[in-house]
């Protein structure tokens, strides 16, 4: 079945750094993708939809210039967390749509990110 | 406006006794409902999922759902569970139609126990 490869899985960087994290669907063409942040024991919550080749759409209350989305290819969806802080320590999951517009919603693994 | 309300933050069973997570959404226009269970420090696997037709939706790992539009609910049910169904399970409902935008429920972990 289609999969969704999220990389890296875990990520430990300090304070005022940027970090960036790769989602790609490794068998099937996805020009839209999501990113999702769950907190600790909370709920997912949607932060962006990336469509291939033009601009990221943001949710209200998700900086676009803190969580910059590049989608440059069918199958490759990237999400930096610029300048990070300890608050922006998060488990990180990005999903893919794969075919119609009523296809299935593929996730990746997810990516924990510390930020100390 | 869409939203999900997941009703149990903890269902604890014992295994092989059936179990029934409740979910109930509200929203003014058609929707697409969805349960996905999620193991520690992974993704979301979907089990099942309702865009239309008959109500009673059966999913994988012996999971099922009833679409009840009058109550506005979605709650997953499996009749008989397993230890490795021990998991957090989340109910989500598409935004606008898009199934690629999804609200989530706050969640249900499911506790099951020799």
């Amino acid at each position: 079945g289609a999969v969704v490869s999220q990389h890296p899985s875990w990520v430990i960087c300090k304070s005022g750094t940027s970090v960036k994290i790769e989602c790609r669907s490794l068998d099937f063409q996805a020009t839209t993708m999501f990113w999702y942040r769950q907190f600790p024991k909370q709920s997912l919550m949607l932060m962006a939809t990336s469509n291939e080749g033009s601009k990221a759409t943001y949710e209200q209350g998700v900086e676009k210039d803190k969580f910059l989305i590049n989608h440059a290819s069918l199958t490759l969806s990237t999400l930096t967390v610029t300048s990070a802080h300890p608050e922006d320590s998060s488990f990180y999951i990005c999903s893919a749509l794969g075919g119609p517009y009523n296809s299935p919603l593929h996730f990746g693994n997810g990516t924990r990110l510390t930020v100390t | 406006a869409q939203s999900v309300t997941q009703l149990d933050s903890q269902v604890p069973v014992f295994e092989e006794a059936p179990v029934e997570l409740r979910c109930n959404y509200s929203s003014s226009v058609s929707v697409y409902l969805f349960w996905y269970v999620q193991y520690p420090n992974q993704g979301l696997q979907l089990l099942l999922k309702y865009l239309s037709g008959s109500t009673l939706v059966k999913g994988i790992n012996g999971f099922e759902a009833e679409f009840n539009k009058s109550q506005t609910s979605f709650h997953l049910r499996k009749p008989s569970v397993h230890i490795s169904d021990t998991a957090e399970y989340f109910c989500a409902v598409s935004r606008g139609g898009n199934t690629g935008k999804l609200i989530f429920g706050q969640g249900t972990t499911l506790q099951v126990k020799p």
